[in-house]
């Protein structure tokens, strides 16, 4: 059973780059098929997905956030990344890490949650 | 892109009482692969349903759900009061992955 922890800063200024991480433990991030992904939730809001990475590096992003994120996987450190570049007060949210059973899977696994504000 | 509606809003029921949540998709989800979860305040969603009908490791039979194509729907038999909660439905099926705007379950 996997267990997921994201850490990384709780403020970010406008036009900067938002910077998570989410630490996998329970088992390898490269074992089975599984994929890893980030969804986001504005306070009071539904659920964006925001994109999924194979430990292999294959990658895909939801295409209204696709210019300014980049995911990316660390085997050696059973981690994976997320960067989200020219934020705005529109990308203050509660950010998830997931593990999904597959490309084409739901969040089996999900991380407490960390709310990351933009703000100067 | 996919757009999922959810309905009601909001349903005000006692315990024990049944809910049940609709799902709609606005282009078919052709294999299925709709998921349904469950937020309680300040915690992260949990699977309950994936595959449209499936129930996820450890949740009661009292979840039940079907559909296919356009329409989905979850069945909560006697509402337990931890089921009180949040609940949204996901397509998993076109990228991007997109979720509903949440039916709330609110006691009566």
């Amino acid at each position: 059973q996997s267990q997921l922890q994201e850490s990384g800063p709780g403020l970010v200024k406008p036009s900067e780059t938002l910077s998570l991480t989410c630490n996998v433990s329970g088992g390898s991030i490269s074992g089975n098929s599984y994929y890893w992904g980030w969804i986001r939730q504005p306070p009071g809001k539904t659920l964006e997905w925001i994109g999924s990475i194979y430990y292999s590096g294959s990658t895909f992003y939801n295409p209204s956030l696709k210019s300014r994120v980049t995911i990316s996987v660390d085997t050696s450190k059973n981690l994976f990344s997320l960067s989200l570049s020219s934020v705005t007060a529109a990308d203050t949210s509660v950010y998830f890490c997931v593990r999904q059973g597959s490309s084409r899977g739901p969040a089996e696994y999900w991380s407490q949650g960390t709310l990351v504000t933009v703000s100067s | 892109e996919i757009v999922l509606t959810q309905s009601p809003g909001t349903l005000s029921l006692s315990p024990g009482e049944s809910a049940i949540l609709s799902c709609r998709a606005s282009e078919s989800v052709y294999r299925g692969y709709l998921a349904w979860y469950q937020q309680k305040p300040g915690q992260a969603p949990r699977l309950l349903i994936y595959g449209a009908s499936s129930r996820a490791t450890g949740i009661p039979d009292r979840f039940s759900s079907g559909g296919s194509g356009t329409d989905f729907t979850l069945t909560i038999s006697r509402l337990e009061p931890e089921d009180f909660a949040v609940y949204y439905c996901q397509q998993y099926d076109t990228s991007p992955f997109g979720f509903g705007p949440g039916t709330k379950v609110e006691i009566k």
